[in-house]
């Protein structure tokens, strides 16, 4: 079964401090790791993934993120926050051996970034 | 579209009603996916479409629950005698293939009452 766990409700950080959102994920193959943000009253929006290769990914808005294989995680970073930053972050895995393309989503975690 | 739209973005519906969801997905892109994102948490996943064809429907909570999309575009989510654990947001998500990153639309907050 695939499942994914982000252990942090919430995360507060001061603007221009490095931030981290932590994922775990159990999955049966070799997955595709997703991260998603969610602002208010608006859709999901992609910001990175990693499919093979680098470990270190890089995404949108200066987000990155590192997948260890031996500790199963894939935590999303940024070097110095912004407070437009804040918003709800998911974490989304995908089954690279599945035909149907589904995600699995974590619970999502509330990211706060104070001026 | 620029994006993927679905409408309505609210919808309140009274307990034993029968509601319509609809998703219009980016033009050219061949799977559309179903969520279901109840209050605080993260979404699941509920049904699958290549083109016409419903290839998984396996994340459908009930019989109540129906999904089409008839000529391989837009689609439609429907649930028959809504109950107040339908409450949720609904949201579609598009991708040129299965493989590829999903564009997800605003949702339709459904609140059942």
């Amino acid at each position: 079964a695939q499942s994914v766990a982000q252990p942090e409700d919430q995360v507060k950080v001061a603007e221009g401090n490095p931030l981290t959102v932590k994922c775990t994920y159990s999955v049966s193959g070799n997955p595709y790791l997703f991260w998603y943000v969610q602002y208010p009253n608006r859709g999901l929006q992609f910001l990175l993934k990693y499919i093979t290769g680098d470990n270190l990914v890089k995404g949108s808005y200066g987000f990155e993120a590192e997948f260890n294989k031996s500790q199963t995680s894939f935590h999303l970073k940024k070097p110095s926050a912004l407070v437009s930053d804040s918003a709800l972050y998911f974490c989304a895995v995908r089954d690279r051996g599945s035909t149907l393309g589904r995600l699995y989503f974590g619970r999502g975690t509330q990211l706060t970034v104070w001026p | 579209g620029a994006g993927v739209s679905q409408s309505p973005r609210y919808k309140v519906a009274k307990r034993g009603q029968d509601v319509a969801l609809r998703c219009d997905p980016i033009s050219g892109h061949v799977s559309l996916f179903w969520y279901q994102q109840a209050l605080g948490q993260g979404p699941e996943f509920l049904t699958y479409f290549q083109n016409e064809a419903q290839l998984d429907k396996s994340g459908l909570p009930s019989d109540r629950f129906f999904a089409e999309r008839p000529e391989g575009s837009v689609s439609t989510l429907k649930i028959q005698r809504t109950q107040q654990e339908d409450s949720a947001v609904y949201l579609c998500a598009s991708s040129f293939s299965r493989g590829d990153r999903a564009f997800f639309g605003q949702g339709t907050r459904l609140t059942v009452v």
